[in-house]
């Protein structure tokens, strides 16, 4: 089973600041890296696929980078609706698996 | 999009089965795979498993033992049944359309919890 591991586990940061989140996978899962955004009380919500592919409706301040065991998530500028927790998932092998999250919080 | 809604007791018995139905509308159960995810209380996201119109199946090595999945094509449904839960299946439970693996569409999640 691909392990994932998402830094920091708390990131606090102001609006309009840029975000950096981290995700290493314990072996490569080559681009096949998702990433998705929960609010407390919602279902996650698809932000990313395929490690740099915005899912539909997602705005461009949202980006995703890397390869192999290591990747990034960017939001660009935060907005106040994007405070929400994080999670990356890889679909290389089976079963899928979610990283532990990254709860970004208002600064 | 299609809209998921996940039904079943919210309320399980130690040792008996959970059972979980997720409605499809807005769009055919036929043309995707689905999948269930759970989460329990203040914690991440665990994959269960998913199903195909044809009834083919892909479980969690962690659920496979206890775990069926079913679907009903002629209802826009499937289902999940976790046989002899404990209070670790306690948490909410997702269904979600897949799309090659990922999950681009999702209900809003039934809290189930295991309790005498």
């Amino acid at each position: 089973e691909v392990v994932l591991t998402q830094s920091p586990a708390t990131l606090p940061l102001s609006p309009g600041e840029r975000a950096t989140l981290s995700c290493r996978a314990s072996q490569s899962v080559g681009r096949y890296l998702a990433w998705y955004q929960q609010k407390p009380g919602q279902a996650p919500r698809l932000l990313i696929h395929d490690a740099s592919n915005r899912a539909t409706g997602i705005p461009a301040r949202f980006s995703g980078s890397g390869s192999g065991t290591d990747f990034t998530l960017t939001i660009s500028s935060l907005e106040p609706e994007d405070f929400a927790v994080y999670y990356c998932q890889q679909r290389t092998n089976w079963p899928p698996t979610f990283g532990g999250g990254t709860k970004v919080e208002i600064k | 999009q299609p809209h998921l809604q996940e039904s079943g007791p919210g309320l399980v018995k130690p040792s008996e089965t959970l059972s979980l139905t997720c409605t499809v509308s807005g769009g055919s159960i036929s043309d995707f795979y689905w999948s269930w995810v759970r989460q329990p209380a203040g914690k991440g996201l665990e994959w269960i498993g998913r199903i195909y119109k044809t009834g083919r199946t892909e479980y969690d090595p962690s659920f496979q033992s206890r775990l069926t999945m079913s679907v009903d094509t002629s209802k826009n449904q499937f289902s999940l049944n976790l046989r002899s839960v404990t209070a670790a299946d306690t948490g909410l439970y997702f269904c979600a359309r897949n799309f090659y693996y990922f999950l681009d569409v999702w209900g809003k999640g039934t809290t189930v919890t295991v309790s005498s």
